[in-house]
């Protein structure tokens, strides 16, 4: 079966680093995308790793290492706006052809 | 561009009644929709995968008699909640994939709005 891990709450105030983790086993797996979602909303595509390494979008960045099947997006001087539950999804392949499978999500709460 | 829209945005019903849901991509080609269920403070848990002009391919749990999708068209597909009970209330979301959007690496899907269901 497939199965991602997330932290279920991470806590951090304006101005400050946060890193949430994601470990994952999946068959078909060809990338790790990252997802944000504000209450009541539609998830927003925020970042995608299909290779080892490190991609920057502004103040996002996000990590993979598929060795370790594991993965991390990184949120950068933090606002009150981005306070919002973030999906870490694998992107893989089965019979029905390219899919996403989404973790239970982080919700990230910035404090003034 | 890649906007994909839902139809209604929230609805209320009956137990027993059949609720229809409309999906669109408003500016591109969906080759493929997806159907996402959301129960509240939850993560997205696929429902099916539907290609345009075939049979919806249902995940594993999922009645697809209960569930019926229909993606006649490369941009519109309907899920329709057939005798809904109030265990089906949850929040409907679809996403699209396909030819013309402007899609970030990875093959990555656009979600719409999604679509809240209550069932009384």
């Amino acid at each position: 079966g497939q199965s991602l891990e997330q932290p279920s709450e991470v806590t951090a105030v304006e101005g400050a680093i946060v890193q949430i983790n994601c470990t994952y086993q999946t068959s078909g797996f060809y990338g790790l995308s990252w997802y944000q979602q504000h209450d009541g909303g539609a998830p927003t595509f925020l970042s995608y790793n299909a290779l080892d390494g490190l991609e920057e979008t502004g103040r996002f960045s996000s990590f993979l290492s598929r060795s370790d099947s594991y993965g991390y997006l990184l949120l950068q001087e933090l606002q009150m706006k981005d306070s919002a539950s973030y999906f870490c999804a694998v992107n893989r392949n089965n019979n029905a052809g390219n899919m996403l499978t989404f973790g239970g999500g982080t919700r990230l709460m910035v404090k003034p | 561009g890649a906007v994909v829209s839902q139809h209604p945005s929230w609805v209320i019903c009956k137990s027993g009644t059949s609720v229809k849901i409309e999906c669109r991509s408003l500016d591109f080609q969906a080759t493929t929709m997806f159907w996402y269920r959301q129960f509240p403070k939850q993560s997205l848990m696929l429902m099916a995968t539907s290609n345009e002009g075939s049979k919806a391919t249902y995940e594993q749990g999922v009645e697809k008699d209960k569930f019926l999708i229909n993606h006649a068209s490369l941009t519109l597909s309907t899920l329709t909640v057939t005798s809904a009970h109030p265990e089906d209330s949850s929040f409907y979301i679809c996403s699209a994939r396909g030819l013309g959007a402007r899609d970030p690496p990875g093959d990555t899907q656009y979600f719409g709005p999604g679509t809240r269901l209550t069932v009384l």
